[in-house]
């Protein structure tokens, strides 16, 4: 079992759809994040959570909503789209108490048609 | 300028050479220092950290930080197919909230020929 899991894995939406990507970590750890990963692009860290607080939030545009129920949970929502969207989203999440190393999922691939 | 810089390759060598990766950073802040691995349509996963200047040796891999000229390494010896993957350089200062945010390079997409 791996430590952060994502679902979906895959997931085709078009532009007025709304979806959303879950994430649990098993990890016992107290903050959790999303990166977007794009070909030939550096990981993108969209949001943080940090004790289920959003501590950070990189300017990133309002189709895209989180929500952190509780430490082991977090929610990416996406509503309207764009093609432009389509990447590799990335969970991960982290402990103060494990110095400066973070754990990613698996990854949700996202189309956006 | 991007706080790191990472050749994105693609990197092809023989099985069994020495592989050297590398990534340049220009902010001084930057104290950890981690090399992922990613291989294709998986999430990245952890392979070492280090925080100091210096080596650190795990099996076939080396880490190596030169702060003094914003400099990191990672060497892997004895290359085998199975390392065929991105590997991504990535740093981080101290945050204010105690969770660290980590500043990605691009990744270089290794390729080991058998």
């Amino acid at each position: 079992e791996t430590g952060v899991t994502q679902t979906p894995r895959h997931l085709v939406m078009g532009m007025t759809n709304k979806k959303s990507l879950k994430c649990e970590q098993h990890l016992g750890h107290n903050a959790m994040y999303w990166y977007k990963q794009s070909a030939k692009k550096p990981l993108e860290l969209m949001f943080v959570y940090s004790l289920e607080e959003r501590v950070e939030n990189n300017s990133v545009p309002s189709r895209f909503s989180p929500e952190c129920p509780n430490s082991s949970h977090l929610f990416l929502h996406l509503h309207t789209l764009q093609p432009e969207d389509s990447a590799l989203y990335l969970c991960a999440s982290s402990s103060t108490h494990s110095g400066n190393t973070i754990y990613f999922g698996e990854g949700s691939w996202l189309t956006v048609v | 300028q991007k706080e790191v810089e990472q050749d994105p390759g693609p990197l092809s060598v023989p099985e069994g050479a020495i592989v050297s990766l590398n990534c340049t950073y220009s902010n001084s802040a930057f104290q950890y220092f981690m090399w992922y691995r990613q291989y294709s349509r998986k999430g990245p996963e952890l392979l070492m950290y280090t925080y100091s200047s210096g080596n650190k040796e795990d099996g076939r891999f080396t880490a190596q930080v030169d702060k003094s000229s914003k400099y990191i390494s990672l060497f892997i010896r004895d290359s085998q197919p199975s390392d065929s993957a991105t590997y991504l350089c990535a740093m981080s200062g101290r945050t204010n909230f105690g969770n660290e945010k980590l500043t990605f390079g691009t990744g270089t997409r290794l390729t080991i020929i058998p």
